[in-house]
């Protein structure tokens, strides 16, 4: 088990509402990284969150939001959903600030229905 | 633009056959690069990444810059290697990029 916990596991929602994803990094992990996976798109980087401090931003719609609080949780905003936005969001976490010797841990994604 | 291309969507072969697992990437930066694995019901995972030039679980990846590829291979493939792989390019932002993946199918 890599440690990192993301809540709900799933979530069915209707188009127009809004929905908050949690990730819980690994213990001692300063990083968390939310990526999208849908069918058409795969998996696509979103941002990256460093001690809290935003420190890369991927494809992330204006629509969507990110933080990362002072216990290092960190919670992705989800607003006037589209159908398309159904997928599955994974988070991961890295000790450090995501160079190429930083692993990432993954999360077990939520996945997003929007009806 | 980055781009990480696994031209293989599958990918069957036979326990004990070499198999080789496909990745081009389009950077015009220095690339550093990874295979990540999900095997079933299990969470993505780093498998290895090219700057530690290591080999795990016996599979091994060259980054060779002049065909712009990294592609990942195991000289003989075991049952428990049948897993969803990807291919991912890390840019000097800390983006990562992911391939599409290739599902590996190990045949007793």
């Amino acid at each position: 088990d890599s440690g990192v916990t993301q809540t709900p596991k799933h979530l069915i929602t209707a188009t127009g509402q809004r929905v908050t994803l949690r990730c819980s990094p690994r213990s001692g992990d300063l990083s968390v990284y939310w990526y999208q996976q849908s069918l058409d798109q795969g998996l696509q980087f979103l941002i990256q969150y460093y001690n809290g401090e935003e420190r890369a931003k991927g494809n992330i719609l204006e629509r969507f939001s990110a933080q990362q609080f002072p216990d290092l949780h960190s919670e992705l905003n989800l607003s006037s959903l589209e159908l398309g936005d159904s997928a599955l969001y994974f988070c991961a976490s890295s000790v450090g600030s995501g160079r190429a010797t930083d692993t990432q841990y993954f999360g077990p994604g939520t996945r997003l229905t929007v009806l | 633009a980055q781009r990480v291309t696994q031209p293989e969507k599958l990918l069957s072969v036979f326990k004990g056959a070499p198999v080789e697992l496909k990745c081009n990437y389009s950077y015009s930066g220095s690339p550093e690069l990874f295979w990540y694995v999900q095997y079933s019901r299990q969470r993505l995972q780093l498998l290895l990444r090219h700057i530690s030039r290591e080999s795990i679980k016996g599979f091994t990846a060259d980054l060779n810059k002049g065909e712009t590829s990294f592609h990942l291979k195991k000289p003989f493939a075991q049952e428990e290697d049948s897993a969803m792989y990807y291919c991912a390019l890390q840019t000097g932002a800390n983006n990562l990029f992911f391939g599409t993946g290739t599902r590996l199918t190990v045949i007793p």
